[in-house]
């Protein structure tokens, strides 16, 4: 059973770099056409999407946000990593990876993408 | 950039009673709209992707549907573990968003 688990520092310095990386277990990393999506929840909050990449190293990156992330995948280790950079208390917040599968039928329709495993969450404080 | 907004933002029912949350899109996204539970310390959960496909291991009582830009969640017959903050979410364009949340409460 594919299992996804966040991991990076708890606590990142206002103006500092914020590193975070999934581990894939369990599973194939490589196989089919899934993207790899790294999503924030402030506390008390929604759910908001930070950027996804397919295995190939292809990004796609939230608009509000895409000045300062690079997200980065690497096969060998079935992982993929975030950073995010001039951090401010804003950025606070539990922080998910997650699967993205799409859904094709046998006739080969495609009917979308969806987030179908997620990590745990890690809480990410910026605090001096 | 797509918005979408959720109706109620809470709401609390009845063990056995039918719920329905909607999303409505502020613009046409076809039927790329999923819906994910959240349950207090936890990660979101997938139960319907595409509208209307229930994702492996959702109960039954769970369903979705669509119309137009406007999209709706169902649960057929509430039940304790239900309680929870039902989200959802847009696949249609970048940024792929989600809604503000519907929080469900158990009487």
């Amino acid at each position: 059973q594919v299992q996804l688990q966040e991991s990076g520092p708890g606590v990142v310095k206002p103006s500092q770099t914020l590193s975070l990386t999934c581990s894939v277990s369990g599973g194939p990393f490589t196989s089919g056409s899934s993207y790899w999506s790294w999503i924030r929840q402030p506390a008390g909050r929604g759910l908001e999407w930070i950027g996804r990449i397919y295995n190939s190293g292809t990004t796609n990156y939230n608009p509000s946000l895409k000045s300062r992330i690079t997200m980065s995948v690497d096969t060998s280790k079935n992982q993929f990593s975030l950073k995010l950079n001039s951090v401010t208390a804003a950025d606070t917040a539990i922080y998910y990876c997650a699967r993205v599968n799409s859904y094709y039928d046998a006739d080969g329709y495609y009917y979308g993408w969806y987030f179908d495993l997620w990590g745990r969450g890690t809480l990410v404080s910026v605090s001096s | 950039d797509i918005q979408l907004t959720q109706s109620p933002s809470s709401l609390s029912a009845s063990v056995g009673d039918r719920v329905t949350i909607t999303c409505r899109a502020s613009q046409s996204i076809l039927t790329y709209l999923n819906w994910y539970q959240q349950k207090p310390g936890q990660a979101p959960v997938l139960l319907i992707y595409a509208a209307s496909f229930l994702h492996g291991g959702v109960p039954s009582r769970f369903s979705g549907g669509s119309s137009g830009t406007g999209f709706t969640l169902t649960i057929s017959s509430l039940q304790p573990e239900d309680s929870a903050t039902y989200y959802c979410q847009q696949s249609d364009s970048a940024p792929f968003n989600f809604g503000p949340g519907t929080k469900v409460d158990i009487k």
